[in-house]
């Protein structure tokens, strides 16, 4: 597609729900990101894909979340028993080459997020 | 870890006027990159303007340009001639040389009066 789509846009579940958030990159990049945005804060490292391989998690909070790219194309980030403070917006990026790559190359492109609103 | 600092939640600025959001970064390498972000309501970040910590010269982009300050670690974005469609927030971010991460600040929200 022309540009990163995340659906659902918005999603409301109650504590204790599965969610599964969708994020489908742009055409041809191979590394993948993503973030979460919490209420007034700036977005926060997630995990990266390369292919479709996590090459690193470290910044998921715990294991409720997990998160996949089985084709090294479309990934899906799963939270299992949700809280409350798992309420945000969880923001997927793509770019060509991993950022350590020349700068240019190394672009992130955001998607539009998925609000998710934990009751 | 790095982390970045905006010390102004809001600003706001008259149409047609100019507004300079900072931002200050702690660090302890020499070579990074520093980003401003934009992010509208629809929530889609986009990247506004980005400097090499190696390039001295400060990078412009049409009505956007930077002040870069190394020693200091500041990196402060001006906005000339503000519009309406400017009017979003707008995030600084750092990312290592040897890092493929994004660390973000807080923010600062941009109105734009009419």
């Amino acid at each position: 597609g022309a540009g990163v789509s995340q659906t659902p846009s918005n999603k409301v579940t109650e504590k204790g729900k599965y969610v599964e958030l969708r994020c489908d990159p742009i055409s041809g990049h191979t590394a993948l990101y993503w973030y979460r945005q919490s209420l007034g804060q700036g977005p926060e490292f997630l995990i990266y894909f390369q292919g479709t391989g996590a090459a690193d998690d470290s910044g998921l909070p715990n294991d409720r979340f997990f998160a996949v790219r089985p084709e090294g194309s479309v990934s899906t980030l799963k939270i299992q028993r949700t809280e409350r403070g798992d309420s945000a917006v969880y923001l997927c990026a793509s770019s060509l080459k991993p950022g350590l790559a020349d700068s240019n190359t190394g672009e992130l492109f955001f998607g539009e997020g998925s609000r998710l609103t934990v009751l | 870890a790095q982390t970045v600092t905006q010390s102004q939640p809001e600003m706001s600025v008259q149409e047609a006027e100019t507004v300079t959001l900072s931002c200050t970064y702690d660090t302890s390498e020499s070579d990074y990159y520093l980003f401003w972000y934009k992010q509208p309501p629809s929530r889609q970040m986009i990247l506004v303007i980005r400097q090499e910590a190696y390039k001295q010269q400060n990078a412009t982009e049409n009505r956007f340009s930077v002040n870069f300050q190394k020693a200091a670690k500041s990196f402060s974005l001006k906005i000339s001639d503000s519009q309406l469609g400017d009017a979003a927030m707008y995030f600084c971010a750092y990312r290592s040389a040897n890092d493929y991460k994004l660390s973000f600040g807080a923010g600062t929200t941009v109105t734009v009066r009419a």
